[in-house]
């Protein structure tokens, strides 16, 4: 079974403008870790933003908050006021514990930011 | 930066050849994860590393190795190349598992076509 789905293939924002990416997730256990990372076409994966289980307040990272609601299992990243150097992969990301040596990984989402 | 550093960044193999990935983590990191990325999909576990024993595995044949040293770099070896392992290959760091471990930096990955 899937663990992370993102629907949006890709998206396109324009300048200045937020944009939202969706994120569910599957586990059944109580304690995981949610992860948000941008990949450039160059390849590096830049970490953005994570979310624990536990957490009670949405995480926030400068423009980047994350949307998390446990009961729905999403996870949505919100990116305000976007910039041209935005345009990338966006890959949403669960880690779970016990098991937790690894990250498991959603298909992204490309975004695309307009002058 | 992410202070975690891949090389080679690219490479040509024939198949049936051996290739040898190498990474250099974060400073202070003992856990190095790889991950193998193919195009246009998101990033699949291969295996962990943790105070140089392999402590995770993901859905790969044992053609695919890895060594972790002293000083926390590591590689990875894959032996008798097929057309498929063509990819991009990420080495990620971080500061343990369970909690110190929510922080998991990316290198900028190798990309590796095998002909």
């Amino acid at each position: 079974a899937q663990k992370i789905t993102q629907t949006q293939p890709g998206m396109f924002v324009q300048e200045k403008e937020a944009v939202t990416l969706d994120c569910t997730y599957d586990t059944s256990d109580p304690s995981y870790g949610l992860f948000w990372y941008k990949q450039p076409s160059s390849g590096e994966m830049i970490f953005l933003i994570y979310q624990g289980s536990y957490d009670q307040q949405n995480a926030t990272e400068g423009r980047y908050s994350l949307n998390f609601q446990k009961a729905r299992k999403s996870a949505n990243l919100v990116i305000s006021a976007s910039q041209l150097g935005d345009s990338a992969m966006y890959f949403c990301a669960m880690r779970e514990a016990p098991v937790d040596y690894k990250l498991s990984f959603g298909a992204g989402t490309t975004v695309t930011v307009r002058a | 930066e992410t202070g975690v550093t891949q090389s080679p960044t690219h490479l040509i193999k024939t198949r049936g050849q051996q290739v040898t990935l190498r990474c250099s983590s974060q400073s202070g990191h003992n856990t190095v994860s790889w991950y193998q990325q193919a195009l246009g999909q998101g990033p699949q576990f291969i295996f962990q590393y943790y105070r140089e024993e392999e402590n995770g595995r993901g859905n790969f044949p044992p053609r695919f190795s890895g060594l972790q040293f002293p000083n926390y770099s590591s590689e990875l070896n894959v032996n008798a190349l097929e057309l498929d392992d063509s990819a991009l290959y990420l080495c990620a760091s971080s500061l343990g598992t369970g909690e110190n471990g929510n922080t998991i930096y990316f290198g900028e990955g190798s990309w590796l076509t095998v002909v």
